[in-house]
């Protein structure tokens, strides 16, 4: 199936570093939303992105959707350990409202 | 707690045999997904449920998979003569008007 093109597929940095990652399509979405999963759980909602060229904050994460709607970037500032976990864009579209995930970016954080 | 839940969250079984998973949704979500997550990959759709009407499925749901809400409420998946490729993540999530939000799975291995 479709997977969304995520950057980069890893991360190592050091704990107070901020972080940067960000996802495209080839398919315009009319939601952008980004998850974190930790090993054996399910995703865990972050950030929703309803509007195109909407720039939203959740404490230390802020994330953006592009005007273009085919991509969106998640930065997180001042990482601390529990940030570790692998981050998904999703993009939602269709009556439906399902979700099409991006392959997903594995930070580590050290301290 | 009042998030999405699935049962069991392991199940080791052996080729050939037949396997069910069940989900509750969020109670007052009308809207029910299955999603399957492989190793190293984002969570991939499989199918989706309004109430209790099954109204779109995935092309990865072959003849051997079969989902239900019967009471529109909780779904069940059941995999039929299960093969190695099977195993993965099987991720439930259900919707409000704006988010989806997914339980913690169960993971399948298939021997």
């Amino acid at each position: 199936g479709q997977q969304l093109n995520q950057s980069p597929q890893s991360m190592f940095i050091q704990e107070g570093e901020d972080v940067s990652m960000n996802c495209t399509s080839s398919s315009i979405f009319n939601t952008w939303l980004w998850y974190k999963q930790e090993p054996g759980e399910g995703p865990v909602l972050l950030i929703a992105l309803y509007k195109a060229g909407e720039l939203t904050s959740n404490g230390r994460l802020t994330a953006q959707f592009g005007i273009t709607r085919k991509d969106s970037f998640l930065n997180i500032s001042a990482s601390i350990p529990s940030d570790v976990g692998i981050y998904f864009c999703a993009g939602q579209t269709g009556t439906a409202s399902k979700l099409t995930f991006g392959t997903g970016t594995r930070l580590q954080v050290t301290l | 707690d009042t998030g999405v839940s699935q049962d069991p969250r392991h199940k080791i079984t052996k080729r050939g045999q037949n396997v069910t998973f069940r989900c509750d949704p969020i109670s007052e979500h009308n809207r029910l997904y299955w999603y399957r997550q492989t190793l190293g990959q984002g969570p991939e759709f499989l199918t989706y449920f309004q109430n209790e009407a099954q109204l779109e499925k995935s092309r990865l749901l072959s003849d051997r998979f079969s989902a239900e809400r019967p009471k529109g409420s909780f779904s069940t998946l059941e995999i039929q003569r299960t093969e190695q490729g099977d195993s993965a993540m099987y991720l439930c999530a259900s919707r409000d008007q704006l988010r989806t939000y997914f339980g913690p799975g169960t993971r399948l291995l298939v021997l």
